[in-house]
């Protein structure tokens, strides 16, 4: 079946720790984005790309790095300079055609702790 | 300024009545792609509905359906016969159809159910 996948489900940090979020899909979707939900408030936009080797940040890209070497997979690294990094990470993708965009399809997210 | 706001952060509903979500958004170009994301608690996000905005017939998919007013740059969600798995977080968001893969997200209107 096609589809996102996200990995960890739960992860905890220590304060200094650079941790790595996992993203893969298997949708052939050239698109893909990174965003941040915390508790009560809505999705906030860290990262996206739009094909392999490029990406772009988004509104709170400070203190996260991504990586985009591949098609299916789009890694984020939240770093010891964010600041607040406990939250719910979700990572999703779209086709991302030039003319033609569809929904964007989700993972099932990764809960962020610092410890 | 690209926007979309919910001004109803919180609504109930008795099951099997029926309930509007109200969405505005703000935007100068003239196509986009409007969409309704559901997040149950489980987290994981599912498109509902969506609209093109150069069709000027509302979306409709089984008990979910639109009101979308272009010129009041309004997009509501009516949900009927409301059922208890209808209880979520409720996202509105639209992206352009051109010069951006990036999608506008509004905060999230919680529905909750009540049997």
């Amino acid at each position: 079946d096609g589809g996102i996948t996200q990995s960890p489900k739960y992860l905890f940090r220590k304060e200094g720790q650079n941790v790595t979020l996992s993203c893969e899909q298997n949708l052939n979707h050239d698109a893909m984005y990174w965003y941040r939900q915390d508790p009560g408030q809505g999705l906030r936009l860290i990262y996206y790309s739009q094909i392999v080797n490029d990406f772009q940040k988004g509104d709170i890209a400070e203190g996260y790095s991504v990586s985009r070497e591949k098609k299916e997979s789009f890694p984020l690294t939240v770093t010891s300079a964010q600041k607040n990094p406990t939250a719910f990470y979700l990572c999703a993708s779209s086709i991302g055609s030039s003319g033609y965009y569809n929904e964007q399809f989700f993972g099932p997210g990764t809960r962020l702790t610092v410890l | 300024a690209q926007t979309v706001t919910q001004s109803q952060p919180e609504m109930s509903v008795q099951e099997a009545e029926t309930v509007t979500l109200s969405c505005t958004y703000d935007t100068s170009e003239s196509d986009y792609y409007l969409f309704w994301y559901k997040q149950p608690p489980s987290r994981q996000m599912i498109l509902v509905i969506r609209q093109e905005a150069y069709k000027q017939q509302n979306a409709t998919e089984n008990r979910f359906s639109v009101n979308f007013q272009k010129a009041a740059k309004s997009f509501s969600l009516k949900i009927s016969d409301s059922q208890l798995g209808d209880a979520a977080m409720y996202f509105c968001a639209y992206i352009l159809t051109s010069g951006t893969y990036k999608y506008i997200f509004g905060t999230g209107t919680r529905l909750k159910v009540l049997a």
